[in-house]
């Protein structure tokens, strides 16, 4: 079955610093990649919506200045978490929809970023 | 997107087999029903998916009453690798930007011995 990758699988990194996340769709092409964050023992909270081409569209409460972004391919979306201060630290998974097939989306690893 | 509601937790024994309800009241004509499997520090994972009656695949089961406002995830003799969170997501048949993919609570199983 199709397979969504996210690199870096954990990251720590110091406060003030940008850590940047891949999501990649190995086998298909994704015109629409979600990002999540999900915290200990709670549901993944939708952040935004990556649209290949064109702008994200975020959720409210979510700034997109600070969480940044770009669908550059059919296969790669990047967040880019900028500024990273503690509260940052989370659990990051993208999901993907393949390209012109309806139902399934395919969830990545998940990325865990520590903020010291 | 249709709202979902699932019960928070429920506990089983190993062979035992384990059914998790979902509500969708407000599901539309061209929504699917999904569930997912997640297990901690993990991405969810894809189970099944139905838009009515019945669906069975080589892990599950999901039943699906005819008003589609409700669906039931059935898991036969289960062990304790099943225990995770399951998610019971609705959405349209083709997923695109206006189509927001929202997860509810989710239902902790916990298999015991």
């Amino acid at each position: 079955g199709a397979v969504v990758s996210q690199h870096p699988s954990w990251v720590i990194c110091k406060s003030g610093t940008s850590v940047k996340i891949e999501c990649r769709s190995l086998d298909f092409q994704a015109t629409t990649m979600f990002w999540y964050r999900q915290f200990p023992k709670q549901s993944l909270m939708l952040m935004a919506t990556s649209n290949e081409g064109s702008k994200a569209t975020y959720e409210q409460g979510v700034e997109k200045d600070k969480f940044l972004i770009n669908h550059a391919s059919l296969t790669l979306s990047t967040l880019t978490v900028t500024s990273a201060h503690p509260e940052d630290s989370s659990f990051y998974i993208c999901s993907a929809h393949q390209r012109g097939i309806a139902g399934e989306l395919f969830f990545g690893e998940g990325s865990r970023l520590t903020v010291l | 997107l249709a709202k979902t509601t699932q019960p928070i937790s429920m506990d089983s024994y190993e062979g035992q087999e384990v059914n998790i309800t979902c509500s969708h009241n407000n599901i539309a004509t061209n929504d699917y029903i999904t569930w997912y499997q997640q297990f901690p520090s993990q991405g969810p994972r894809f189970i099944i998916q139905g838009y009515k009656t019945k669906v069975t695949n080589e892990v599950a089961s999901l039943f699906i009453p005819a008003d589609r406002k409700s669906s039931t995830l059935s898991l036969p003799r289960v062990s304790l690798s099943d225990t995770a969170v399951y998610y019971c997501l609705v959405g349209p048949f083709r997923y695109s930007s206006a189509s927001k993919i929202i997860f509810g609570s989710g239902t902790r199983l916990s298999i015991r011995p």
